[in-house]
């Protein structure tokens, strides 16, 4: 069965702290990988994609990296601030072959980031 | 610049009711979907429109139907809402539906009650 599974559920640090969010995922065939930021109320926001050949990929104080060996991602944010607080998703998508695209998405961890 | 608007943002119905979610984008993509998000679970595809005229069952289909109106529209309706379907609804879109490598762009979703 395709499955996303993220780590920890739910996390609390202290402003200017890093964090390190783990996905684990079981899709296959694998296209690619990409977190999703959610705050509070809103829509999903891409943050980074993760293709099979890449390992490591920055967008400002985030980086994801991917193990397509161990089927392993994880989103790392450095020097947290309090718009850090949010939920993000792991989402991996299949190559479908009638075109239609297969996204599984993770259930999540919920990010706080306090003063 | 509006990208997805969802309408409406809240809306509480009595078993039994019907009721339609309004969806547009303003980004000529190609691909509509309809997602619900429920507590500890990850978001899961209800439908999809890979184009004008065209629609595919996702993952939780029963007791939805939709219509792509034309290019820029997809309704999602609930024929006779059921407590089951108390949830949040998303719409996305993307530019191709055939590709996996193309993000999704989501509305700020619909809160949906049913009682």
């Amino acid at each position: 069965k395709n499955q996303v599974e993220q780590s920890p559920q739910s996390l609390i640090i202290l402003e200017g702290k890093n964090c390190t969010l783990q996905c684990n995922y079981t899709v296959s065939p694998f296209s690619n990988l990409r977190w999703y930021k959610q705050d509070t109320g809103r829509g999903p926001v891409s943050l980074t994609i993760m293709t099979f050949s890449e390992n490591t990929k920055s967008n400002g104080r985030y980086t994801a990296t991917l193990d397509a060996d161990t089927k392993q991602s994880s989103l790392h944010i450095t020097a947290s601030q309090l718009s850090d607080s949010a939920s993000y998703i792991c989402v991996v998508t299949r190559p479908e072959v009638t075109g239609r695209r297969a996204l599984t998405f993770g259930s999540g961890t919920r990010l706080q980031v306090q003063p | 610049n509006a990208g997805v608007t969802q309408t409406p943002k809240f809306q509480v119905l009595k078993t039994g009711q019907s009721m339609t979610l309004q969806c547009a984008q303003d980004m000529n993509h190609n691909s509509m979907y309809w997602y619900r998000q429920d507590p500890g679970m990850g978001l899961r595809l209800i439908y999809y429109s890979a184009s004008e005229g065209t629609t595919d069952k996702g993952e939780v289909p029963n007791g939805y139907n939709v219509s792509r109106l034309n290019k820029r529209e997809f309704s999602l309706r609930l024929e006779s809402a059921a407590p089951s379907q108390t949830s949040v609804y998303f719409c996305a879109s993307s530019a191709s539906g055939g590709s996996g490598a193309n993000v999704l762009t989501f509305g700020a979703g619909s809160r949906l009650t049913v009682l």
